[in-house]
């Protein structure tokens, strides 16, 4: 069965540091690989995805994530932080349901980004 | 601008009532999904439909039925609900390529 997991539930993390939030996932079958991120009393936005092609994918404001299929992973990092990246973020990978597809998505982790 | 609507954007319902929440989407997709998201759990599938006149279910369905009468709508009913699906609910729907549209969600409080 396939699963995504979010070792941490909660990243503290001073402004101007570096972040890295784990996402690790088990699948039999080729699997599409999503971050969103939840701002506070918001819905879920799509930060970044890896379909296929390069295994390092980037967003619009900094951040990046890289496929890493032997480590089954699908980590996401930021150089750099800044107070109004604190949300919630979700890992997600996209897998076959009868003949569709669905999201299977992580626990979360709650970035907290302090002055 | 196209998207997914949610209604209402928040209720506060009694036990043993029950309620719609309605989903309703302009970019003509096919698949259609309802999660439901609770601290420390994410979101989990409730149920879902690929294409209109068809629904199936996913990792949460009990106490929850939906129907897909046409493209754009897909509500979510709660025929008797109880305290333990209070929660956030949100609607998403996928283009034919793997792009999710989420809403904005319904914040549901069952008393």
């Amino acid at each position: 069965a396939q699963s995504v997991t979010q070792l941490d539930s909660q990243v503290p993390v001073f402004e101007e540091a570096p972040v890295e939030l784990r996402c690790n996932y088990s699948s039999s079958v080729s699997v599409y690989l999503f971050w969103y991120v939840q701002y506070p009393n918001q819905g879920l936005q799509l930060l970044l995805k890896y379909l296929s092609g390069s295994t390092l994918v980037e967003s619009i404001n900094g951040f990046e994530a890289e496929f890493n299929k032997s480590q089954t992973s699908f980590h996401l990092r930021k150089p750099s932080v800044h107070i109004s990246d604190t949300a919630e973020y979700f890992c997600a990978v996209s897998v076959p349901m009868d003949s569709s597809y669905k999201l299977i998505f992580g626990s979360g982790t709650r970035l907290l980004v302090r002055p | 601008t196209a998207g997914i609507t949610q209604a209402p954007t928040s209720q506060i319902l009694a036990a043993g009532r029950s309620m719609t929440l309605r989903c309703t989407q302009d970019m003509r997709h096919n698949a259609m999904y309802w999660y439901r998201q609770d601290l420390g759990l994410g979101l989990r599938l409730i149920h879902y439909s690929n294409t209109a006149g068809t629904t199936g279910k996913g990792e949460v369905p009990d106490g929850y039925s939906v129907s897909r009468a046409n493209t754009d709508d897909f509500p979510l009913t709660l025929a008797s609900a109880v305290p333990s699906q209070t929660s956030v609910y949100f609607c998403a729907s996928r283009d034919s390529g793997y792009g999710y549209t989420f809403g904005s969600g319904t914040r549901l409080t069952v008393v």
